[in-house]
């Protein structure tokens, strides 16, 4: 049973253009939401996180919007370049119990040029 | 944030043996867990390693397929025993950063078993 769900499962987009990904989950006791980016061949690297008490962070080019009432997230990376093209995973986790994230299924997002 | 080395990185492996992948953090980390990331899939947790103690398994995962050693707060192993083509996959250590629960991840090690 899969505690986050993830869309689209991949995305192309045009270099400058916005990506966004979608995550919702289930458990109300999730209360951490990383984004983790990965490269092939790579682990996966953590990009940005949010907690429930705020509804919106961002860092550089990437922002976070989460909605608590709906139980989703989302990942929107303004200006897409080249660089970014990976798979970007949403994760949940209980900070207030043991840290262990629940991924989504993984979005391959590619930027052409 | 810490420093994960992952040892090894890529192997070739025969069905019905066994491998012991090993992970070494830059600094002492309170938990530290396993994943398992399938060809193209998402990643999937193990089990939590915990120090001085028998790790802590999820549901689908034992620990005679899968035992984890963790005997200090900066160096685990695990084990993926009696190997058959279906473990073929990326074995990841992350651990937690200063307790705040951000997780940083090794750079795998990715398993091939033929």
């Amino acid at each position: 049973q899969q505690q986050v769900k993830q869309s689209p499962q991949s995305l192309i987009v045009q270099k400058g253009g916005i990506s966004i990904i979608n995550c919702a989950y289930e458990n109300t006791a999730f209360d951490y939401f990383p984004w983790y980016q990965q490269f092939p061949g790579k682990g996966p690297a953590l990009l940005i996180a949010i907690r429930p008490d705020v509804s919106e962070k961002k860092e550089g080019r990437f922002t976070i919007s989460f909605n608590k009432s709906a139980k989703q997230f989302s990942l929107h990376i303004m200006d897409s370049q080249p660089g970014d093209s990976a798979t970007y995973f949403c994760a949940a986790s209980r900070l207030t119990n043991d840290y262990k994230l629940s991924f989504g299924a993984g979005t391959t997002v590619t930027v052409r040029a | 944030s810490a420093v994960i080395s992952q040892k090894p990185s890529r192997d070739i492996c025969q069905r019905g043996t066994s491998l012991t992948i090993q992970c070494q953090v830059d600094s002492q980390v309170t938990m530290m867990f396993w994943y398992r990331q399938q060809p193209g899939q998402s990643l999937t947790l193990i089990a939590t390693a915990n120090q001085g103690s028998e790790a802590t398994y999820e549901s689908g995962f034992v620990i005679d397929k899968f035992p984890i050693s963790r005997p200090n707060l900066t160096f685990s192993t695990l084990t993926v025993s009696n190997m058959s083509p279906e473990d073929s996959s990326i074995y990841l250590c992350s651990v937690d950063w200063e307790n705040t629960g951000e997780l940083f991840f090794g750079e795998g090690s990715r398993l091939t078993v033929l």
